[in-house]
């Protein structure tokens, strides 16, 4: 069985300081990884996929992922955060094999200050 | 190219009665899938629909029901609504069962009352 784990349910940074949200999975089959991101009252935006290719995977409003095997994890960075960044991110797993079924994690609120 | 849409955006039940969500895939692709999201929680896999067939089924009693349609659009159905059923419920589209990418639409907020 799958399963992710996102370390803190709500993560507070400054304007223009490392944005860092924590996911770890588990997985007995190599999975593919994500983040979606959402804003209040909406639906899942993809923000970045890992499915197999290169371990540092970037994605869109400048945030990037790397996956690590030997630590099972795949944590969300952004050198420097924006107010629009503050939203609901989730962090989600998925088997190959199994259809594309996706399992999340519990989700991180990020909030930004001014 | 449209993105995937739902409707309605919001609706209320009485405990007990029935809801039919709607759900139309993004331009092209053929594999619809549904998410149940608690206030609070990340999204729950319900079921997914291929080839107007469900393909698979997470956790949820057969109160939850589905069904796909030859132009791929889809609907979820609940019967006997409870009160721990009001969530929002999310669609999803990819192409083909297995994609590497879903894309999701804005959600269907229930509330049961």
């Amino acid at each position: 069985a799958q399963s992710v784990t996102q370390l803190g349910s709500h993560v507070s940074v400054s304007e223009g300081a490392l944005v860092l949200l924590r996911c770890n999975y588990s997985s007995s089959v190599p999975p593919y990884l994500f983040w979606y991101v959402q804003y209040p009252n909406q639906g899942l935006q993809l923000l970045l996929k890992y499915t197999s290719a290169a371990t540092l995977v970037k994605g869109i409003n400048g945030f990037e992922a790397e996956f690590k095997k030997s630590e099972t994890s795949f944590h969300l960075t952004k050198p420097s955060a924006h107010m629009r960044d503050a939203a609901e991110y989730f962090c989600a797993v998925s088997d190959p094999n199994q259809g594309g079924k996706l399992i999340f994690g519990q989700g991180t609120e990020l909030s930004v200050k001014p | 190219d449209a993105g995937v849409t739902q409707s309605p955006t919001h609706l209320i039940k009485t405990r007990g009665q029935q809801v039919t969500l709607r759900c139309s895939p993004k331009s092209g692709h053929d594999t619809v899938s549904w998410y149940q999201q608690a206030l609070g929680q990340g999204p729950q896999f319900i079921f997914q629909y291929y080839e107007e067939e469900e393909r698979q089924r997470g956790n949820f009693p057969d109160r939850f029901s589905g069904h796909q349609f030859p132009n791929y659009s889809s609907e979820l159905n609940v019967n006997a609504l409870l009160l721990g059923d009001s969530a929002l419920y999310l669609c999803a589209s990819s192409l083909a069962v297995g994609a590497r990418e879903q894309y999701f639409g804005p959600g269907t907020r229930l509330t049961v009352t």
